[in-house]
């Protein structure tokens, strides 16, 4: 039982455009929705996060939407830029202390 | 910037024998968590741990792990019996206060069993 998905495994943008990274999650009882930017060999580096009680939280240009009637959040990179080019993962996390990883999405931005 | 640190960067193990995998992390950090990432597969959430006990472990964390705080720095996970399908790179990571908030991740352990 996947309990969060991210259903693109790559995503190709050119620079300066919007980036746009999806996530869905079954589980109801997720209290936080995180995204983590990964290079090889590296582990995650934190990006972002929102609570399960927001919609919407904004980072300068990253910002994460949250719709849980549909259970899906949603990474935007805008502007995109070349540094951006990694593997995104998404997590959702429990208040007791438990984590969830979607799969990844590997993100390339062409200059 | 405060980091965690882990130790050794990689481990080649024979199957059968216990591997020792360390974390130092941020020091005024409460939670401490380990993670595994397959080759090609997603992150894997093993255990959580806080107040000297575990809080959270998925079903992949098995009698064959134990985590251990021996002192007031180290965080230690412990693989008993590797077997081959333990290969993977081993992360720590840790959280002031919970998951609530980002978690910081070490570089990883790669973990190979032969």
């Amino acid at each position: 039982d996947q309990q969060v998905k991210q259903n693109s495994p790559s995503l190709s943008v050119q620079e300066g455009r919007i980036s746009i990274l999806n996530c869905d999650y079954t589980n109801s009882m997720f209290d936080y929705f995180l995204w983590y930017k990964k290079y090889p060999a590296e582990g995650p580096t934190f990006l972002i996060s929102i609570s399960s009680i927001k919609d919407k939280n904004e980072d300068g240009r990253f910002t994460v939407f949250l719709n849980k009637s549909a259970k899906h959040l949603s990474l935007h990179i805008v502007p995109s830029q070349p540094g951006d080019s990694a593997v995104y993962f998404c997590a959702a996390n429990t208040n007791a202390g438990k984590s969830t990883f979607g799969d990844g999405t590997t993100l390339t931005v062409k200059p | 910037e405060p980091e965690v640190t882990q130790t050794p960067s990689h481990q080649v193990t024979q199957m059968g024998q216990e591997v020792i995998l360390r974390c130092v992390p941020i020091s005024n950090h409460l939670y401490f968590y380990w993670y595994r990432q397959i080759l090609g597969q997603k992150v894997e959430f093993l255990v959580s741990f806080y107040n000297n006990e575990i809080s959270e472990k998925s079903e992949i964390f098995d009698d064959q792990f134990s985590v251990e705080r021996p002192d007031g720095s180290n965080f230690t996970l412990k693989i008993r019996s590797t077997k081959l399908e333990d290969s993977a790179m081993y992360f720590c990571a840790s959280t002031q206060r919970g998951l609530s908030t980002e978690a910081f991740f070490g570089q990883g352990t790669r973990l190979t069993v032969v």
